[in-house]
């Protein structure tokens, strides 16, 4: 079975603070992809970016970025600088590697971003 | 590009009713998915097609619940004898082919049974 942990309920930063949302996950697949996704007051769930589970490099997006440690089942995601606009729940998510199916994202719970001005 | 549509948007029915929501995915996505998402929570797998085929449906998927994509393009989920334990909001995603590529979500439909 997959499982994906948002350990933080909720963050409230100042803006222009960094802020770090950690995800841990469980699977016992060799190979699998994770997942960031942006869930605004509106309530659409945004895409931010996809990792696959045999690519450790870390990545860089403006003033986001994701460390992937394999080691530590962790993937956690940072925003530098952080503004208003970022206040979001956002999900981390977990999805196997497999041709005939096993295909769903498992969601961790969330984390309640609010950035205060 | 026009994304992931779903209708209603919201839907409020009384306990026992059957209710039917509609999506459309990304035209050019063969594989469609179904989500529910209560409050404080994360969305969770309900079923996804390939095409018309459904290939996997999760144990949250009750024998009231059944879902169609009859062409292959857009998809129906139906609940029937609702109980207040659907109100929710339903998530439509749709991704191509192709493995690894992101899912896209529509608006979602919420449901509240009262």
């Amino acid at each position: 079975a997959q499982k994906v942990t948002q350990a933080q309920t909720e963050i409230s930063v100042v803006e222009k603070e960094d802020v770090t949302l950690d995800c841990v996950y469980e699977t016992r697949d060799t190979t699998y992809y994770l997942f960031w996704y942006k869930q605004p007051p509106s309530g659409e769930l945004v895409f931010l970016i996809r990792r696959n589970s045999f690519d450790e490099q870390n990545e860089i997006s403006g003033r986001y970025s994701w460390n992937f440690q394999k080691s530590t089942s962790s993937f956690n995601f940072t925003i530098t600088a952080s503004q208003v606009v970022d206040s979001a729940v956002y999900f981390c998510a977990l999805s196997a590697y497999s041709g005939g199916g096993a295909d769903g994202l498992t969601f961790g719970k969330g984390t309640h971003l609010i950035i205060q001005p | 590009d026009t994304g992931v549509s779903q209708d209603p948007r919201h839907k409020i029915t009384k306990r026992g009713q059957n209710v039917t929501f509609r999506c459309d995915p990304i035209s050019e996505h063969n594989r469609l998915y179904w989500y529910r998402q209560t409050l404080g929570q994360g969305p969770e797998f309900l079923t996804y097609f390939q095409n018309e085929a459904q290939l996997e449906k999760s144990r949250l998927l009750s024998d009231r619940f059944s879902a169609e994509r009859p062409k292959g393009s857009f998809s129906t989920l139906e609940i029937q004898r609702t109980e207040q334990g659907d109100s929710a909001m339903y998530l439509c995603a749709s991704r191509p082919e192709k493995r690894g590529n992101e899912q896209f979500f529509g608006p979602g439909t919420r449901l509240t049974v009262l």
